[in-house]
Parts: C-alpha cells; structure tokens; sequence
C-alpha cells in the first residue's frame, strides 16, 4: 500500500482566491494523478505526470495547473478560484520503481468550496 | 478508448445477506480490472485487482471478483455482508502497459 497525503482535507474559499492542493506520497511511486469528483458521481482524471517535469492534461478540461518538481510532490494550484471549482479533488500514484504492475492508489481527498 | 458500466446505481441488502455488484467493460483486449470502495468523505481504497491468471480474484474484507471474458463482466461479490460494507464502490479499467489513466464506472451506493 502506498502512502499517499493530501492537505488541506477540507478547505472553503471565496472566489478569486488563488489555492493550491497538496498531495505527497512517501513510496517513490514516478506516476501521480489528479482526479476531480463531484458527489455521488464517478471520478473523472485532470492531470497526471509520468516524472519529474512530466505533467499532461486528462480527459476532463481544468482550469487547474500542476507541476512536478520533486517524485514525492504533486501540487495542484487554482490561480482564481471559483464556485464551478467546488467539488472532490482526489490524488493518486501508481507504479514502484521495482516495475510492478500499475495499481493506483488513492489519498483522502480534498473537499474544495468556493464560495 | 475503453468503459466501464455500472449497471445498478444503488443496492440495499440485509446484514448477512450475500452481495453482489455488476460491472461490464468495453476494451479490445484483455484489461486491468479493479475494484474500488470510498467511504463518505474518504479516497478510494483498493479492494481487489485483476491482471491475468486465475480469473478469481480474492481481496480483502472478504470480497471476491470473477473475470468472465465471454460477458466482458468483473462482478464484486461477499458471501454475508457486513454493516461496515456500506459504501460506495467504483470498478474500474486500465490498458494493460498504460497507467496513464484508468476509466472509472459511475458507482454502486450500497445500503446495509
């Protein structure tokens, strides 16, 4: 299992505030993922990098950015927020340097309002 | 591309009653298959996985999947479900060699 974090768990802003999502993972995983969910629907992939300086758009459009600077970090930044952004924000990683197979595994999630 | 459905949005069973959960997947050839549950407010903990070989797989609190090819189907199943199952559960596809991305069904809401 890996150890994946994200900060702040919770977090309810006003519009126009710029915010940035905190995920980190401990297992050296070289693959990490950006998923946005809102309740009760499936999850749907805006951002995932490879490596270090790897970072790609997902399947579903974001105003979001990521950056990939060091293997364990993977920010996700709102540069203005706004209350289309509300929603679950969920990381994951995937993929030991040991090559195994690519499971990917999954922080708490971020609860993001935008008031 | 490929897809997943989740046929039943939302299941209620008695404690101790048996369970099971549909999925079906669109993909050309043999995929990674996987089964998620999220609690209320939570992230998504693995449940079980299928890559190849035996096409029963075992994971954990008691659940099991089977992957049939001929129904293109990985059903989640539990013999006698427990309150603290009540969840919402996510199947999920991968192409074998990508992790690029996995597509998620839409979810199954289990009451207990």
């Amino acid at each position: 299992e890996a150890d994946i974090y994200q900060t702040p768990r919770y977090l309810v802003i006003g519009t126009g505030k710029k915010i940035t999502l905190e995920c980190s993972q401990t297992m050296g995983h070289d693959k990490m993922y950006w998923y946005q969910q809102d309740p009760g629907m499936e999850l749907h992939l805006i951002h995932y990098s490879y490596g270090v300086n790897s970072t790609e758009k997902g399947d579903l459009s974001s105003e979001s950015t990521v950056s990939r600077i060091r293997t364990e970090h993977f920010p996700l930044t709102l540069e203005s927020a706004r209350p289309s952004h509300t929603s679950q924000y969920l990381c994951a990683s995937s993929a030991p340097r040991d090559g195994s197979t690519d499971t990917q595994y999954f922080g708490p999630g971020t609860r993001l309002t935008v008031l | 591309a490929q897809s997943v459905t989740q046929p039943d949005i939302h299941i209620t069973v008695s404690e101790g009653a048996s369970l099971e959960l549909r999925c079906n997947y669109s993909y050309g050839a043999t995929p990674y298959l996987f089964w998620y549950v999220q609690s209320p407010g939570q992230g998504l903990q693995l449940l079980l996985k299928y890559f190849s070989g035996d096409t029963l797989v075992q994971g954990i609190k008691g659940f099991e999947a089977e992957f049939k090819r001929s129904q293109s189907s990985f059903n989640l199943r539990k013999p006698s479900v427990h309150w603290s199952d009540a969840a919402e559960y996510f199947c999920a596809v991968g192409a074998p060699g990508s992790a690029r991305q996995l597509t998620f069904g839409s979810g199954t809401q289990l009451t207990v």
